[in-house]
């Protein structure tokens, strides 16, 4: 059973420039999140797609957005970039049954960098 | 708003050890808590789960326990090894949909 793929593992972005990240989730999960991680403020959630619908969000400019295709995959789009954008931006999947058993995977991260 | 406090926030032992690894958390209305493993520059690996009903979680050498009551959950690593060496962190789905973590405890194992 494959995991969580994220493409591309690493990107090299100039200030100004727009990016666009992928997720690909596990089979037959619905749900998406993605997170933000720097060494300065740690795992920061980003937002949460579950069959096409953003269900919830972080606390993100607009720049941040992303969407959900009907297979479930995922991208997250930034605008404007700026330096404080570069990051380890992760996505994780999950089976959502009830609240109690929703375990989250994650993929193996887009590393950003913006200069 | 729930927030996640994880000490030490760095560790460093000789191979072979016991150790415990603390996460604490403000808001005791949580679904579950997962502890993660993540490697330098890595994604994260899941580690073990915990349901709100639950007490405790075990695979292999490794043991969670949960109490919501003092807002705790502990990972307890049974004989460490030098490849157990990771950031450790713990994760919590409360109200929203999303996990909320904690800043991680980095465990260095010596051989």
């Amino acid at each position: 059973k494959a995991g969580v793929t994220q493409t591309p593992r690493y990107l090299i972005k100039t200030r100004g420039q727009q990016v666009t990240l992928s997720c690909s989730p596990i089979s037959g999960h619905r749900s998406v999140s993605w997170y933000q991680q720097t060494p300065g403020q740690g795992l920061q959630f980003l937002f949460e797609y579950f069959s096409e619908t953003q269900r919830n969000k972080g606390n993100f400019p607009g720049r941040f957005s992303g969407r959900q295709f009907s297979n479930s995959r995922s991208e997250m789009n930034v605008s404007t970039l700026e330096l404080g954008d570069s990051a380890l931006y992760l996505c994780a999947s999950s089976l959502v049954l009830r609240r109690e058993n929703t375990e989250a995977f994650f993929g193996q991260g887009t590393r950003l960098t913006v200069v | 708003k729930q927030e996640v406090t994880q000490i030490p926030a760095a560790l460093s032992v000789p191979e072979g050890e016991n150790l415990v690894l603390n996460c604490s958390f403000t808001d005791s209305a949580i679904y579950n808590l997962q502890w993660f493993r993540q490697d330098p520059g890595k994604g994260l690996t899941s580690l073990l789960l915990i349901q709100s009903s639950q007490r405790e979680q075990t695979s292999g050498r490794l043991n969670a326990s949960l109490d919501k009551s003092s807002g705790r959950s502990t990972l307890y690593i049974a004989a460490s090894q030098p490849g157990d060496s990771a950031t450790y962190l713990c994760a919590l789905l409360s109200g929203g949909q999303n996990f909320v973590f904690g800043p991680g405890t980095r465990l260095s194992v010596l051989p």
